[in-house]
């Protein structure tokens, strides 16, 4: 059974102060890894999608990396906006192929 | 960009009514799904399709049923709604296997049932 974890469950930041949010994922064949982010009330938005160790990718302030076990998004000298819950996802070759195991998520709050 | 909209933002029903609610695509995308989530349980796969009258049945599919008639719609049913099914409903798309399988979301109903 394919599973994602997150860690730190939530992380408070002081606005500029740089740091990673984890996804540690078991999946029998990786297809993809998404990053996902939401705002309270709101629908998750995507961000990323990473397919093979060693591939990154950034966005402005944020930067998702990819091994084999884990992914990690940077966030270099946050900002306040920064401040939502962002979502892990991984989805495995085979059976329902396009199946997406969500993580629980990890909130960020970014203070000024 | 693609346009994932829901029926409603807020829903209240009582204990036994019939719920609809309702999802709809604008990019053609082959795939779609339904999600409800909850603190501390993060997002949970109800059903999803990958074609019109195709549906698979997801984690939690009890008391739940769909209907997908037509390619940009998806529509989740709830026969008698029960306290428990008190959520946030999230929708969701993804162009299909050809393509990268991002999804996108739509904003979500939130359900309250009394």
């Amino acid at each position: 059974e394919d599973q994602v974890t997150q860690s730190p469950e939530a992380l408070r930041l002081q606005e500029g102060e740089s740091s990673s949010l984890n996804c540690s994922y078991t999946v029998s064949g990786l297809r993809g890894l998404f990053w996902y982010r939401q705002d309270p009330g709101k629908g998750p938005e995507f961000l990323f999608t990473l397919y093979s160790a060693g591939e990154e990718k950034e966005k402005e302030r944020l930067k998702a990396t990819l091994t084999k076990k884990e992914s990690f998004l940077h966030i270099t000298a946050p900002k306040p906006e920064d401040s939502a819950t962002y979502l892990c996802a991984v989805q495995a070759w085979g059976g329902a192929n396009s199946k997406l195991t969500f993580g629980k998520g990890i909130t960020l709050s970014v203070r000024p | 960009d693609v346009k994932v909209t829901q029926s409603s933002r807020y829903l209240v029903k009582r204990t036994g009514e019939k719920v609809f609610l309702e999802c709809v695509q604008d990019m053609d995308h082959e795939n779609m799904f339904w999600y409800r989530q909850d603190p501390g349980l993060g997002l949970r796969l109800i059903y999803f399709s990958y074609d019109v009258k195709m549906k698979e049945k997801g984690d939690i599919p009890e008391g739940y049923s769909v209907s997908r008639e037509k390619k940009e719609r998806f529509s989740l049913i709830l026969e008698s709604a029960s306290t428990n099914q008190t959520s946030m409903y999230l929708c969701a798309s993804s162009i299909g296997l050809a393509g990268n399988n991002e999804q996108f979301f739509g904003p979500g109903t939130r359900l309250t049932v009394l």
